[in-house]
Order: C-alpha cells, then structure tokens, then sequence
C-alpha cells in the first residue's frame, strides 16, 4: 500500500540553525501539507502545497519556514534559524483530490528537538 | 474560526466491550466534513472514519460508528468490541467543505484509549 514516508525519523538541532524536513508523498497525489504537533498539544496545521504554490498557511507559518517540491517527488520544509519553541513532531500529509474523498494520508513524523 | 474540542484526555476500556469518545466543534459554516483519525503508538494518523455534515445518516466502518448531532455539534465516535490493537491516540477533526485549493484539517487535542486486556 502506498505510503508517506518522512526523514529523518529525528532530528537534533542547535537554535538558531537551519533545518529541512524532508516527504515523500504519495506518488498520485497533488496535495501537500505540513502540520506539527508540540508534545501533549494539539496537532495544528501549517501550510497546504498545491500546483507548486502555498495554498494557505498559518499564523504560525511565518517567514521562518519555508516548503518547496524541488524534483517532483520529495516535499520538503525548511525551518531557517531554528527556535526552542521549534521542538515538535512535524507531519506531511498529501491528499489526491479536494473535498471528502481527498483523504489525507499522514507520515509518521520527523521528531525536532530544537536544543 | 473553526475549533474542535475533546473532553476526554483518556480513556480506557475493557477488551470486547464499547467505548465513545466525545468531540465537539464549533463552526459557521454549512457544509463541512468531520473526521476520526488514529494516532498508534507508531505515530502515523490513520482514518477511521468520516462524516459528511449534509448526510443526516451515520457514518459506520465495521466496529467503528458516529453518532453526528448537527445541531448540537457533536461528533462521538463508538468503537464497539474494542480490540488490544484499537490502543492509540484518537483525534476528531474538521474540514470544510469549500476551503479553495486545500483539504486543511483542524484537530482536537485528542483522547488517548487504552484497551485493556
């Protein structure tokens, strides 16, 4: 069954230095995201990719961060000077279509700890 | 703005026998779709189930059902013969039905369901 796969599966940064996050989406799908999960939070919603543009983001998408789709394949998110407050776990998500039989399907997530 | 609210941080549950977890939400739009998605202790969220708000019938997956109260905004999810393997993270999320050109879900805090054996 085709799958999400995100790497690395953790990832141990020093504030104030970059970071990528690297998805591979599923290979039919057009619809990207990034959501984040803060350790005993909710999982809250970053930023949606479609057709190579953002197609909205969240407040907490500020211009810290950065998603870009370089070959076609991989999806990645770039987090420029990495804060504390970075320490999540991210998710990517892709969905085929839009509306409700636009699943979406998750990764299982890069562990960030921002040290 | 939407919000999604779950009151039941945990739960726990005997095997064979029926859990419901609770979810609400807030909204004012017409047309959205609500979600169950479970989180293993793997970490890849899963759907379980999905309800589209203009269906006045209940979503069921096997073991897995809804009971939507529009009105009321409610979304429970009964899982009904509970497994060892049903053990996870459950979380209830919404969507709308018309959000452009993205499917964003808005989660709740989740409810974490220990099966018991």
């Amino acid at each position: 069954e085709p799958e999400v796969t995100q790497t690395p599966s953790h990832q141990v940064t020093q504030m104030g230095q970059e970071v990528i996050l690297r998805c591979v989406p599923i290979s039919n799908h057009l619809y990207f995201y990034w959501y984040r999960q803060i350790l005993g939070q909710k999982v809250e919603f970053l930023v949606s990719f479609y057709n190579n543009e953002i197609s909205e983001k969240s407040e907490i998408f500020d211009d810290q961060f950065s998603v870009e789709r370089p070959d076609g394949s991989n999806f990645t998110l770039k987090i420029r000077s990495t804060k504390l407050e970075d320490s999540a776990m991210y998710f990517c998500a892709s969905s085929e279509a839009l509306g409700v039989g636009g699943e979406a399907f998750f990764g299982q997530g890069t562990r960030l700890t921002v040290v | 703005a939407q919000t999604v609210t779950q009151s039941q941080p945990e739960m726990s549950v005997q095997e064979a026998e029926t859990v419901t977890l609770s979810c609400t939400y807030d909204t004012s739009e017409n047309n959205y779709y609500l979600f169950w998605y479970k989180q293993p202790p793997s970490r890849q969220m899963i759907l379980v189930i999905r309800q589209e708000a203009y269906k006045q019938q209940n979503a069921t997956e096997n073991r897995f059902s809804v009971n939507f109260q529009k009105a009321a905004k409610s979304f429970s999810l009964k899982i009904s013969d509970s497994q060892l393997g049903d053990t996870a993270m459950y979380f209830c999320a919404f969507m709308k039905a018309y959000g452009g050109a993205t499917n964003k879900l808005i989660f709740g805090t989740g409810t974490l369901l220990a099966v018991q054996p």
